[in-house]
């Protein structure tokens, strides 16, 4: 079943604990993003990725890391977490920029207190 | 600043009849327009989309309308079923912009 998968589901850690939200995707896509989701913000990007070592910073990158070694996997990294990053986060990717619509993995919801 | 704005934050709607989601945006680099549906404890799915180089888009029971001029686009549902219960999401992206803004969203709700 083609998809995009993120774990965990829920997390709730503390202040300045490094966490990383792990996102896969088994659909060969080149592009893949993060979105953050708060209330009445709706949906916005903090990273995406072309391909492969290439990421560049959504509107929202401060205080979030990415990595991308492979097509399949783009891990979220915090290396301090602040309890302004308590949201719930959602990767997505598609086959290509400009290329479909993207697929939405289930979300995390993180909480930091 | 949000470039997509849904000033609308929920809809409620009788079953049967036509729901109207409004959404205005102000970057006039946006070419590609899309419509995402979102259930609780699910990731958004893609519902429809559009291109400048087009007014109207047509997807069985969803249309979607762009109004360049007016910087407005809106998604019409006929008619509306139960199961179209969930919040909206307006997207837009320019052509050389690799990224996507979204609207705050429309919760709509369709009375049976």
């Amino acid at each position: 079943e083609a998809q995009v998968t993120q774990n965990p589901r829920y997390l709730i850690t503390v202040t300045g604990k490094k966490l990383t939200v792990t996102c896969s995707q088994n659909m060969n896509h080149e592009y893949m993003s993060w979105y953050r989701q708060d209330p009445g913000l709706g949906l916005r990007q903090i990273y995406y990725s072309m391909n492969v070592e290439v990421t560049d910073k959504g509107d929202v990158p401060e205080g979030y890391k990415v990595s991308r070694k492979e097509k399949r996997n783009f891990p979220l990294i915090l290396e301090s977490p602040s309890p302004n990053q308590t949201s719930l986060y959602f990767c997505a990717s598609s086959l290509n920029w400009g290329v479909g619509e993207q697929f939405f993995g289930p979300g995390t919801r993180l909480t930091v207190l | 600043d949000q470039q997509v704005k849904q000033n609308s934050p929920s809809l409620s709607v009788q079953e049967g009849r036509i729901s109207i989601l409004n959404c205005d945006y102000t970057n006039s680099m946006f070419d590609y327009f899309l419509w995402y549906k979102k259930y609780p404890a699910e990731g958004p799915t893609f519902l429809i989309s559009i291109s400048s180089i087009k007014d109207k888009n047509e997807d069985g029971r969803f249309t979607v309308f762009l109004n360049k001029s007016a910087k407005h686009l809106s998604l019409h549902i006929v008619p509306s079923q139960p199961g179209d219960s969930a919040v909206y999401f307006c997207a837009a992206s320019g052509t050389n912009d690799y990224k996507l803004s979204f609207g705050a969203g429309t919760t709509v709700t369709v009375r049976a």
